[in-house]
């Protein structure tokens, strides 16, 4: 099993569709939970950090289920400009600074 | 931005040479992560370094190596290069390193081995 899943995209929407994206991760005694968003030929950003009591800033929603060991990202009335690859990322545990990325999920959005 | 630079943006090498790819983390920040990010793929945490320490190591073979310098800046170099070395390679740096610290990433150095 890969230590970070996601879905393998890509996902092509109309603006304004609701779009989830969906992450599983292996190790249970992972501790911290990101999801960057990465620009065709950029680097990766972070979007937001993932807490047990779910986030939201702004259309961005994300939520985390440790007994599943599942992340997600909710992009509501979604933008042109939203289209990027979003990347879930766990932390590595007993290991400083190692974040384990996903393979990255491909969003476009159309007008 | 992210106030983390990275040189050059570009470099081309045959197998076999050696590479020196550099970073400048942001202001006060004393803690430096490298990754290699192939084509279609996530970033894949090489090392960290902590005060000019190493102070975490990915799966990656001892001809990977770094420095880091009092100015927090810092140094990946890799020897004996084999194509499939092919790959953007990021900095990150962060204030403290600790497992929920946002790490700042650099704009990257793609590097295309021949």
């Amino acid at each position: 099993r890969k230590e970070v899943e996601q879905d393998p995209g890509p996902f092509n929407v109309p603006e304004g569709a609701t779009v989830a994206f969906n992450c599983t991760y292996s190790n249970s005694a992972s501790q911290s939970f990101f999801w960057y968003r990465q620009d065709c030929r950029k680097e990766p950003k972070l979007l937001m950090s993932v807490y047990s009591s779910g986030n939201e800033d702004g259309r961005f929603t994300a939520q985390l289920n440790r007994a599943s060991q599942y992340i997600s990202l909710l992009i509501r009335d979604s933008k042109l400009s939203d289209s990027a690859t979003y990347l879930c990322v766990v932390n590595r545990p007993g290991s400083q600074g190692n974040l384990i990325f996903g393979k990255g999920t491909k969003l476009s959005v159309k007008p | 931005e992210t106030g983390v630079t990275q040189s050059p943006t570009h470099l081309i090498k045959t197998r076999g040479q050696q590479v020196t790819l550099r970073c400048s983390s942001q202001s006060g920040h004393n803690t430096v992560s490298w990754y290699q990010q192939a084509l279609g793929q996530g970033p894949q945490f090489i090392f960290q370094y902590y005060r000019e320490e190493e102070n975490g190591r990915g799966n990656f073979p001892p001809r990977f190596s770094g420095l880091q310098f009092p100015n927090y800046s810092s140094e990946l170099n890799v020897n004996a290069l084999e194509l499939d070395d092919s790959a953007l390679y990021l900095c990150a740096s962060t204030l403290a390193g600790g497992m929920r610290e946002t790490q700042y990433f650099g704009p990257g150095t793609r590097l295309l081995v021949l």
